[in-house]
């Protein structure tokens, strides 16, 4: 989607290795969110940020963790990545938490870790 | 423990007909409702949403409906078209901290020409 961007879109890697994943955003949205789509799950939230160095975990954050040193970027870190990390990846973007703004989401990243 | 779910993983429709996606959650407290499309190989894209102080909402074919004392929503699209075919998630947010949205596990809807 226009303004925002997610890099890399496919990533194949080797269990225990380290994986950074990238959101990029150009509309100076203050929130940014890091789901994870699995069949049968749905989408689940992994980690979020309300600001530049403010970040909080979600429902499944167990094996990521996030940082944000600028407001345009987003970056998620799997430290020792697992198979049960195999996942769609989205990165999400909101200009504030009232009610009448959703997120609008990133076109993903297919991570495949074997 | 699934706060938000989608039932029906999938559903088939005639072209021109309606369709109707159902979403159920558990979580009182839950006060605003989404509903988002997904392609293939994008990212979901926002369609609608409901306060939980209106029953109704409506924009264009999309008409959502909230039965809060069911702990129920539905999304209609009247008629159905060919290019509707997608997965719509269903999701729910909070009123307080940071507008979390729980999302549901979806349904794959497919609009038959």
């Amino acid at each position: 989607d226009a303004g925002i961007t997610q890099s890399p879109r496919h990533k194949v890697t080797e269990t225990g290795t380290p994986v950074t994943l990238r959101c990029h955003q150009t509309e100076n949205h203050r929130y940014m969110y890091w789901y994870r789509q699995d069949p049968g799950h749905g989408l689940r939230l992994i980690h979020y940020s309300y600001g530049v160095k403010d970040t909080d975990k979600g429902e499944v954050s167990d094996g990521y963790s996030v940082s944000r040193s600028k407001t345009e970027d987003f970056l998620l870190t799997l430290e020792s990545a697992t198979s049960s990390q195999t996942s769609v990846y989205f990165c999400a973007i909101s200009e504030s938490p009232g009610y009448n703004y959703g997120y609008t989401f990133g076109s993903g990243t297919r991570l495949t870790v074997v | 423990d699934q706060q938000v779910k989608q039932n029906s993983p999938s559903l088939s429709v005639q072209e021109g007909r309606i369709s109707i996606l159902n979403c159920d959650y558990t979580n009182s407290m839950f006060d605003y409702f989404l509903w988002y499309k997904k392609y293939p190989a994008e990212g979901p894209t926002f369609l609608i949403s409901i306060s939980s102080i209106k029953d109704k909402n409506e924009d264009g074919r999309f008409t959502v409906f909230l039965n809060k004392s069911a702990k129920h929503l539905s999304l209609h699209i009247v008629p159905s078209q060919p290019g509707d075919s997608a997965v719509y998630f269903c999701a729910a947010s909070l009123t307080s901290g940071t507008y979390k949205y729980i999302f549901g596990t979806g349904t794959r809807l497919k609009v038959l020409a």
